[in-house]
C-alpha cells in the first residue's frame, strides 16, 4: 500500500510569491491534516480536511489556505510569502476508525 | 488546552543500553497517543499507537505504555542501536472527534557505537 505522498519535496520561492503544495493520502483515508514544522516552534497544526470539508483550522493567518478534492487529495496554498514561512510542511492522513496519523516526507519550503 | 511535554530534549547513550523516553500530557481525556520517529529533514514515521482503552503496545524492540490517570506515556527501547538515533515525538489528538494532534517538542536520541 502506497504511503502519503507529498510534492514537491523542495521549493525555493521569493518573498511575495505564492506557493501550492500537494498531498496524496493513503488509499481509503478520508482525513488529511497539514502541519508546519520549524526549529523554534516545533510542529504546529495548520488545518484538517475530511470529505472535502475543513474540520479544523490552526492559528495561522488567512494567507494559509487549503482544500481537499473528492479523491481525498489535498492542497495547501500560501500567498504573499514571508521569510518566516520557511519551514518543513508535513501532511498526514488518517483512517477514521483509529485516527492513527501517517505522515508524508514533507515539503521543504525556503523563502528568500 | 492540551499540552504535551517531553523531557529531556536530548539524550546520548552507548549502544546496547535499554532506555526509556518520557511523555506527559495535561488533559487525561485523550482518544489515543501516538509515538513517532523523525530522522533529520524527513517526515514522521509512526512507531506505535495506543488507544485510550489500552495500557501498552509492543513492536519489536519498542514498547509503549500509557497511564491516562497520571498523564504519562513511556517509550521503552530495548538494546539500543546506532540506527535508533533520531528524534522521538509523542502526540495526542486535541479531542476524540478529529485528527488534530498536539505534539511534544521531541527527544533527540543519539546512540553511540
Amino acid at each position: 500500500k502506497a504511503g502519503v505522498t507529498q510534492t514537491p519535496r523542495y521549493l525555493i520561492k521569493t518573498r511575495g510569491q505564492q506557493v501550492t503544495l500537494s498531498c496524496s493520502p493513503i488509499s481509503g483515508h478520508r482525513s488529511v491534516s497539514w502541519y508546519q514544522q520549524t526549529p523554534g516552534q516545533g510542529l504546529q497544526f495548520l488545518f484538517e480536511y475530511f470529505s472535502e470539508t475543513q474540520r479544523n483550522k490552526g492559528n495561522f493567518p488567512g494567507r494559509f489556505s487549503g482544500r481537499q478534492f473528492s479523491n481525498s487529495r489535498s492542497e495547501m496554498n500560501v500567498s504573499t510569502l514571508e521569510l518566516g514561512d520557511s519551514a518543513l510542511y508535513l501532511c498526514a492522513s488518517s483512517p477514521w476508525a483509529t485516527r492513527e496519523a501517517f505522515f508524508g516526507q514533507g515539503t521543504r519550503l525556503t523563502v528568500v | 488546552k492540551q499540552e504535551v511535554t517531553q523531557i529531556p530534549a536530548a539524550l546520548s547513550v552507548p549502544e546496547g543500553e535499554n532506555l526509556v523516553l518520557n511523555c506527559s500530557f495535561t488533559d487525561s481525556a485523550i482518544y489515543n497517543l501516538q509515538w513517532f520517529r523523525q530522522d533529520p529533514g524527513k517526515g514522521l514515521t509512526s512507531l506505535l499507537l495506543i488507544q485510550s482503552s489500552q495500557r501498552e503496545q509492543t513492536s519489536g524492540r519498542l514498547n509503549a505504555s500509557l497511564d491516562k490517570s497520571s498523564g504519562r506515556s513511556t517509550l521503552y527501547i530495548a538494546a539500543s542501536q546506532p540506527g535508533d538515533s533520531a528524534t522521538y515525538l509523542c502526540a495526542v489528538p486535541i479531542d476524540g472527534a478529529n485528527s488534530k494532534l498536539t505534539f511534544g517538542k521531541g527527544i533527540t536520541l543519539s546512540v553511540r557505537p
